[in-house]
């Protein structure tokens, strides 16, 4: 099993540009999450899906967009990025939401 | 909606010592479970440990284990005999209502 991909690894944005994050899951898990980690802190709650076809906002859904449409694929999609966006994207899945999340490896935006 | 508060940004420890992370938190959910996650340098999260709200036993993982004070609302982890090993980002977490929301973190220095 791969676990939770998350692709690219890298990338920089001009400000206005947009873009999508793209994350896999192969465990066949329902529970699917987008997090966001600036420098020192912990990590924020973007979007989260409970399985395909539903979504919901997390702490900081602004300036994001989320779909699910397979149980395996979470994309997050930045539109007209901001430096403020400028952080590390990690997205998880779960199995139940009582249990271990299991994370990518992130991908590092800077928006420039 | 939870709210977790870890206090100390930073804690060093001697090689092979113990050292004890604080983590309070707060909820409006009867049912939760708390977590330890490990981010050491590559960024990967890493589960450390679980704890089931409802029960009174503390978890243990080998030389982790936590102190968990519900009435207190009150989390910590107690790491014993330190290993180099252990050097990372250590964040608290609270999951009620489908939302894992996470601490400010502390990062944790081992020395040798």
């Amino acid at each position: 099993n791969a676990g939770v991909t998350q692709t690219p690894k890298f990338r920089i944005l001009k400000i206005g540009q947009s873009m999508t994050l793209q994350c896999t899951q192969d465990m066949n898990h329902n529970y699917m999450y987008w997090y966001r980690q600036d420098p020192g802190m912990g990590l924020k709650l973007i979007y989260y899906s409970v399985g395909a076809g539903i979504t919901d906002k997390g702490e900081v859904p602004n300036g994001y967009n989320v779909s699910r449409s397979t149980t395996e694929d979470f994309p997050l999609r930045l539109e007209l990025a901001a430096p403020s966006q400028t952080s590390v994207y990690f997205c998880a899945s779960t199995i139940t939401t009582y249990n271990e999340q299991f994370f990518g490896p992130g991908t590092r935006l800077t928006v420039l | 909606a939870q709210t977790v508060t870890q206090s100390q940004p930073e804690m060093s420890v001697q090689e092979a010592e113990t050292v004890t992370l604080s983590c309070t938190y707060d909820t409006s959910e009867s049912d939760y479970y708390l977590f330890w996650y490990k981010q050491p340098p590559s960024r990967q999260m890493i589960l450390v440990i679980r704890q089931e709200a409802y029960k009174q036993q503390n978890a243990t993982e080998n030389r982790f284990s936590v102190n968990f004070q519900k009435a207190a609302k009150s989390f910590s982890l107690k790491i014993s005999d330190s290993q180099l090993g252990d050097a990372a980002m250590y964040f608290c977490g609270c999951v009620g209502a489908q939302k894992l929301v996470f601490g400010q973190g502390t990062r944790l220095t081992i020395n040798p």
